[in-house]
């Protein structure tokens, strides 16, 4: 089936550890998203990619980083510079970047909890 | 930035009553989408309104783009539409989601 597969499900990381969130698409798209979600708030930006080999911050990219190696995965680290770890993290894609046309979806999500 | 705002933020329904859940930004936009999150956190399109009236079974959406408005209408609810609503609007080059409604239909 197509879709977007976010690993794992859920995650929980001690305080001073990286850890990696994998997000891999079959939908042929160019762009790819990570979103971070808060409870009881609405999705904010981490990074973005409109094309391979090419990622952009978005609103929130302070103690992330991702890389775009092949157009299908898109995986997102949490490091250690993040203060706030602790919330679910939204994978998503579209055909193309850009403002125009451009349905998104998302996968399951991730909920990342830090002890 | 752009700003999305919604409202109500939490809607309590009985079930088979209807609702009108608003979506208001702050820009002109040329992408705006309405999504439904449900209890377990996956988020579902429900629908692609930049302008116009688009209709889907008990669901309906309407953007007046100038006037910077969305409405999201819920015909004849049911306990399965509970969850998170939100609206998205593309202003310079990705989404800017609003906080959302909370809807909760009971039986």
């Amino acid at each position: 089936d197509g879709g977007i597969t976010q690993s794992p499900k859920y995650l929980f990381r001690k305080e001073g550890q990286n850890v990696t969130l994998s997000c891999e698409q079959n939908l042929n798209h160019d762009a790819m998203y990570w979103y971070r979600q808060d409870p009881g708030q609405g999705l904010r930006l981490i990074y973005y990619s409109q094309i391979v080999n090419d990622f952009q911050k978005g609103d929130i990219a302070e103690g992330y980083s991702v890389s775009r190696e092949k157009k299908e995965s898109f995986p997102l680290t949490v490091t250690s510079a993040q203060k706030n770890p602790t919330a679910f993290y939204l994978c998503a894609s579209s055909v193309r970047g850009g403002r125009i046309g451009n349905t998104i979806y998302f996968g399951e999500g991730s909920w990342l909890t830090v002890v | 930035g752009i700003q999305v705002e919604q409202s109500p933020p939490d809607l309590i329904l009985q079930e088979g009553a209807n609702s009108t859940l608003r979506c208001n930004f702050s820009d002109s936009v040329n992408n705006l989408q309405w999504f439904h999150q449900n209890p377990w956190g996956q988020l579902i399109n429900l629908f692609y309104i930049p302008s116009g009236t688009k209709q889907n079974g008990r669901l309906s959406a309407t953007t007046v783009a100038t006037e910077r408005y969305s409405l999201l209408y819920i015909s004849s609810s049911q306990t399965t539409d509970s969850g998170v609503y939100f609206c998205a609007v593309t202003g310079y080059s990705t989404l800017t989601f609003g906080k959302g409604t909370m809807l909760l239909v009971s039986p």
